[in-house]
């Protein structure tokens, strides 16, 4: 069973808000993710990293930045919200062996107003 | 080069009934694969995987998938649906250990009728 948390699971801001997305894992895994997820539809992988230091973008063009300044630490920040930025973010963290088996946090529901 | 595909984004079972969600995969390397459950406003929680030991796979709360070569094929069964089963469900596959990618399909929600 996998360890990792996300705070806060849900937040309703105003445009122009700052904010950040918490996410922590105690498993030791390198490898760290973030999805955004609309209600229904499809993961779309925005950031991901192999280790402290390391972030690189994902396959969806994102206005999201994160950082890994430690291990079991993978934050989300959003400099300025926007409505369109409505979602929900998905925070992973994989296991090298086995295929990269990925275990997910809950869940941050963001919704800009 | 790696994917998956999800026939039928939404399934309906009654209750009792037979469950199976279906997934298609392609990989240049021999695959490792993975079904995950989502319930409402939660993350997603990993059912099984396949990793080329078994080619029947069994995971949790009661549901199993047969990993087929020649099919490319890893679909995912229950014998007899639960009104808990009604989810969203996602196929998975990487093409291997290390840090190779994970990509995922699109997803098929299950609709339990009692």
């Amino acid at each position: 069973e996998a360890d990792i948390y996300q705070t806060p699971r849900y937040l309703v801001i105003g445009t122009g808000k700052k904010i950040t997305l918490e996410c922590s894992q105690t498993m030791g895994h390198d490898k760290m993710y973030w999805y955004q997820q609309d209600p229904g539809m499809e993961l779309h992988l925005i950031h991901y990293s192999y280790g402290v230091n390391s972030t690189e973008k994902g396959d969806l063009s994102s206005e999201s930045t994160v950082s890994r300044i430690r291990t079991e630490h993978f934050p989300l920040t959003l400099e300025s919200a926007r409505p369109s930025h409505t979602s929900q973010y998905l925070c992973a963290s994989s296991e090298p062996n086995s295929g990269n088996t990925i275990y997910f946090g809950e869940g941050s529901w963001l919704t800009v107003v | 080069a790696q994917s998956v595909t999800q026939l039928g984004s939404h399934v309906s079972v009654s209750e009792g009934a037979l469950v199976l969600l279906r997934c298609n995969y392609s990989s240049s390397v021999p695959p490792y694969l993975f079904w995950y459950v989502q319930y409402p406003n939660q993350g997603l929680q990993l059912l099984l995987k396949y990793t080329s030991a078994a080619t029947l796979v069994k995971g949790i709360n009661g549901f199993e998938a047969e990993f087929k070569k020649s099919e490319t094929s890893f679909h995912l069964t229950k014998p007899s649906a639960h009104m808990s089963d009604a989810a969203e469900y996602f196929c998975a596959v990487s093409g291997g250990g290390g840090y190779q990618k994970v990509t995922f399909g699109t997803g098929t929600k299950l609709q339990v009728i009692p």
